[in-house]
């Protein structure tokens, strides 16, 4: 099956802790996307990622981190820096042909603090 | 601020009935989507209209556009219990490779 995986489905950090968040896709797809749905709310944008070794900030990248060295994986860091973690993630991707229109998502990450 | 505000924030109806929500927007853009979420669960793309659209239909889905007021609609006839989800509007902002959110509406779909 073609699709997005995310684990784990629930993470629990320690105050002072950076934890990390993985997405794998196997859609072949170039552009991939963090973002942060908090209870009742829409999703805001966290970093997204067009290409291989390249990402950009969201509006609210603060206290997060990211790589992209395959165009498979994608993976989020929360930082002792995000003040504010316990939220829904959620990973997205997109393919460059559609001009990165029709997103597909993961099954997202519940982050708690303990 | 949210690029897309969405109303109701809640809407409870009985199975079969009509299902109609609204989404504003402030800047001009390429596309309008449409995404439902089921509780605890990622997104899923519906529909997708284009900025020189006016109209779609896909299913039980009718989306409309109106970009003089901003403005769409996602209307789900004869609703059935397995509509019972949030639903979000997205943006494709004119020279912006990403999408905006809105809040979404949580439908529920009584029996």
């Amino acid at each position: 099956d073609g699709g997005i995986t995310q684990s784990p489905k629930y993470l629990f950090r320690k105050e002072g802790q950076n934890v990390t968040l993985s997405c794998e896709q196997n859609l072949n797809h170039d552009a991939m996307y963090w973002y942060r749905q908090d209870p009742g709310q829409g999703l805001r944008l966290i970093y997204y990622s067009q290409i291989v070794n390249d990402f950009q900030k969201g509006d609210i990248a603060e206290g997060y981190s990211v790589s992209r060295e395959k165009k498979e994986s994608f993976p989020l860091t929360v930082t002792s820096a995000q003040k504010n973690p316990t939220a829904f993630y959620l990973c997205a991707s997109s393919d460059w042909d559609r001009g990165y229109e029709k997103l597909f998502f993961g099954s997202g990450t519940q982050l708690s603090v303990l | 601020s949210q690029q897309g505000e969405e109303d109701p924030q809640a809407l409870s109806i009985q199975e079969g009935e009509n299902a109609t929500m609204n989404c504003s927007y402030k800047t001009s853009i390429n596309n309008l989507q449409w995404y439902r979420q089921n509780s605890g669960r990622g997104l899923v793309h519906l529909i997708l209209i284009r900025s020189n659209e006016r109209e779609k239909h896909s299913g039980r889905l009718r989306v409309t556009l109106d970009t003089s007021k901003k403005s769409s609609s996602l209307l789900i006839t004869a609703s059935r219990a397995a509509d019972t989800a949030s639903y979000f509007c997205a943006t494709q902002i004119q020279g912006a490779q990403k999408l905006v959110f809105g809040q979404g509406t949580r439908l529920t779909i009584n029996p």
